[in-house]
């Protein structure tokens, strides 16, 4: 079963564009996640999807936003880049609601740089 | 306010010996406790968990445990290994809301 699938690995902005990142789940997986992971913060959660629909969101300002399709691929997008936004992004999903027995498979995540 | 601590940047530990990684909660409505490994250029993987009605849970050399009046959880493996070096993720959640990560230990194996 193929893992859960993040395009692109690397991509480089500059500070005031905009980004969008792509996330295929597990198939069969209708729940999807995204995380930032910067050096020390650990992973900070962004946004959950289930069904098309976001079920919870982290405390990230607006100009962070996904959405879901009803093939359960996720996008997350960045608008007016800022250098603090050079992180690491991940995506995992989940078969239900990434409940404990359901843990979440993460993608090798989008290295995003700001310059 | 961070609910998942890690107090340990970085752990070493000689091969073959047991390594104890720690993790601190300051929620005690979190009834769910995952532990990821994260390898350098991959995504964490789903290591072991625990409900909060247990207090230890065991997957041949990994085994946590859970302490709840002290709010505190521990990952231990036996023995440790090459592959084991990694940073290991504590996580939480309440139900099915957001998964809270720590900040990560690194796991040094040495040989």
């Amino acid at each position: 079963k193929a893992g859960v699938t993040q395009t692109p690995r690397y991509l480089i902005k500059t500070r005031g564009q905009q980004v969008t990142l792509s996330c295929s789940p597990i198939s069969g997986h209708r729940s999807v996640s995204w995380y930032q992971q910067t050096p020390g913060q650990g992973l900070q959660f962004l946004f959950e999807y289930f069904s098309e629909t976001q079920r919870n969101k982290g405390n990230f300002p607006g100009r962070f936003s996904g959405r879901q399709f009803s093939n359960s691929r996720s996008e997350m997008n960045v608008s007016t880049l800022e250098l603090g936004d050079s992180a690491l992004y991940l995506c995992a999903s989940s078969l239900a609601t990434g409940a404990g027995n359901s843990p979440l498979h993460f993608g090798n995540g989008t290295r995003l740089t700001v310059t | 306010d961070q609910q998942v601590k890690q107090n340990s940047p970085s752990l070493s530990v000689q091969e073959g010996r047991i390594s104890i990684l720690n993790c601190d909660y300051t929620n005690s409505m979190f009834d769910y406790f995952l532990w990821y490994k994260k390898y350098p250029a991959e995504g964490p993987t789903f290591l072991i968990s625990i409900s909060s009605i247990k207090d230890k849970n065991e997957d041949g050399r990994f085994t946590v445990f859970l302490n709840k009046s002290a709010k505190h959880l521990s990952l231990h493996i036996v023995p440790s290994q090459p592959g084991d070096s990694a940073v290991y993720f504590c996580a939480a959640r309440i139900g099915d809301d957001k998964i809270i990560f720590g900040k990560g230990t690194r796991l040094h194996i040495l040989p």
